[in-house]
């Protein structure tokens, strides 16, 4: 079974400051990791997604995330927030196992608040 | 593309009734996802089909409800009957095929309150 733990429900940070976000998985075999963001009455948005490659991956709005193997984690960053930052964050996790086809598991959600 | 279309986008009716939520998938897309969304319990994922097949279906809380894909660019959520705890917000998504394109795409949702 695979699994993603996110342990902060909420972040609070000053707009310009850096923003992390965390999150932990658990899957059997190699991991397809995801970062997804949620505005207010809006679905779920693609935010970047690490495959295999480089361990730092870049996605949109600034935003970059590193996947870390051996502490089976996939942090969230952003070098300087902005408040128009300020969402719900979802982390989540898919496997190459072909039976799982393209099934995502998310975590719980982080909101993230950004202040002036 | 218009992106996964979900109607309506809100629906309140009272308890016992029938509740039928819509989606249409991107064009081309072969996986369509159905989540709900409450605070309580998060984003749940409750059914997913590929190639308008159900694959799994695990996710769904009760016999009450019920999922279809009559072809590859609708499907339909059914509740009946209707209950206060349903009340949440229920998404639908579609992805392409493929470990490299599991992207999925999400619709702006249908937001049910059961009365």
């Amino acid at each position: 079974a695979q699994s993603v733990a996110q342990p902060e429900d909420q972040v609070n940070v000053a707009e310009g400051n850096p923003l992390t976000v965390k999150c932990t998985y658990s899957v059997s075999g190699n991991p397809y990791l995801f970062w997804y963001v949620q505005y207010p009455n809006r679905g779920l948005q693609f935010l970047l997604k690490y495959i295999t490659g480089d361990n730092l991956v870049k996605g949109s709005y600034g935003f970059e995330a590193e996947f870390n193997k051996s502490q089976t984690s996939f942090h969230l960053k952003k070098p300087s927030a902005l408040v128009s930052d300020s969402a719900l964050y979802f982390c989540a996790v898919s496997t190459m196992i072909k039976a799982a086809g393209n099934k995502l598991t998310f975590g719980g959600g982080t909101r993230v608040l950004v202040k002036p | 593309d218009a992106g996964v279309i979900q109607s309506p986008r809100h629906e309140v009716t009272e308890m016992g009734q029938e509740v039928t939520l819509r989606c249409k998938p991107i064009s081309g897309h072969d996986y369509l996802f159905w989540y709900r969304q409450t605070m309580m319990r998060g984003l749940e994922l409750l059914i997913y089909f590929n190639n308008n097949v159900p694959i799994d279906d695990s996710g769904m809380p009760e016999d009450r409800f019920s999922a279809k894909m009559p072809n590859a660019s609708f499907s339909t959520l059914k509740i009946q009957p209707s209950e206060p705890r349903d009340s949440a917000v229920y998404f639908c998504a579609s992805s392409l095929a493929g470990a490299t394109k599991n992207i999925q795409y999400f619709g702006a949702g249908t937001r049910l309150s059961v009365l």
